[in-house]
């Protein structure tokens, strides 16, 4: 148990509709990263927050959004959902600030998404 | 991970050592690692070089790093049927990481 948690494990939806994946770091964790993991592209690098503001930005579409609460959860946003989305959607945290630490993120167990 | 490529499949016989290949871009990254992912489950750190290192044993496993080719490689010795998973090689400092597309590992018997 990484100490990660997201919710939910598994999503069916249809095209053009919208989600909300939710990810709860480990305790103590500032930073939090949301990645999409599909057959076709491998890991992708979404979005970083650290404490509550954005990092660094990847991969991510403008149909996808996210922000990190004061409670420090996060939350994925995806809108007009297409068969492509379809996915794990992988949040992982990690420790900081930088300098003190190997950098090692701790992973959920992801929530695969299914667009039909 | 399109900076960090990694061979896509390996089968190995139980109790032979693996070795799983990883090519890197970022010469700026801090640390080189290799996380596992077994089926169902999200990824977990299986080991880590910091980038002035060019070796590291962990138990059965052997990270070697050679800088200037930017490649990376993790040797598993006497392969068990439970290192059957996806390995992947990620560089990174903080707040940046890239990962490889995954080498999966099935061991047989």
């Amino acid at each position: 148990d990484s100490g990660v948690t997201q919710t939910p494990k598994h999503l069916i939806t249809a095209t053009g509709q919208r989600v909300t994946l939710r990810c709860s770091p480990r305790s103590g964790d500032l930073s939090v990263y949301w990645y999409q993991q599909s057959l076709d592209q491998g890991l992708q690098f979404l979005i970083q927050y650290y404490n509550g503001e954005e990092r660094a930005k990847g991969n991510i579409l403008e149909r996808f959004s996210a922000q990190q609460f004061p409670d420090l959860h996060s939350e994925l946003n995806l809108s007009s959902l297409e068969l492509g989305d379809s996915a794990l959607y992988f949040c992982a945290s990690s420790v900081d600030p930088p300098g003190r630490n190997t950098g090692e993120l701790f992973f959920g167990e992801g929530s695969r998404l299914t667009v039909l | 991970g399109e900076d960090v490529e990694q061979s896509l499949f390996l089968s190995v016989r139980e109790g032979d050592s693996s070795v799983i290949n990883c090519t890197y871009t970022d010469s700026s990254s801090t640390y080189l690692y290799w996380y596992k992912q077994e089926p169902g489950a999200g990824l977990q750190l299986l080991t880590y070089i910091f980038s002035n290192m060019d070796m590291k044993q962990d138990q059965r496993l052997t990270v070697l790093l050679n800088k200037k080719d930017k490649h990376l490689s993790l040797r598993i010795a006497d392969t068990q049927t439970g290192d059957s998973a996806i390995y992947f090689c990620a560089e990174g400092s903080w707040g940046k990481f890239q990962f490889g597309a995954g080498t999966q590992v099935v061991v047989t018997p």
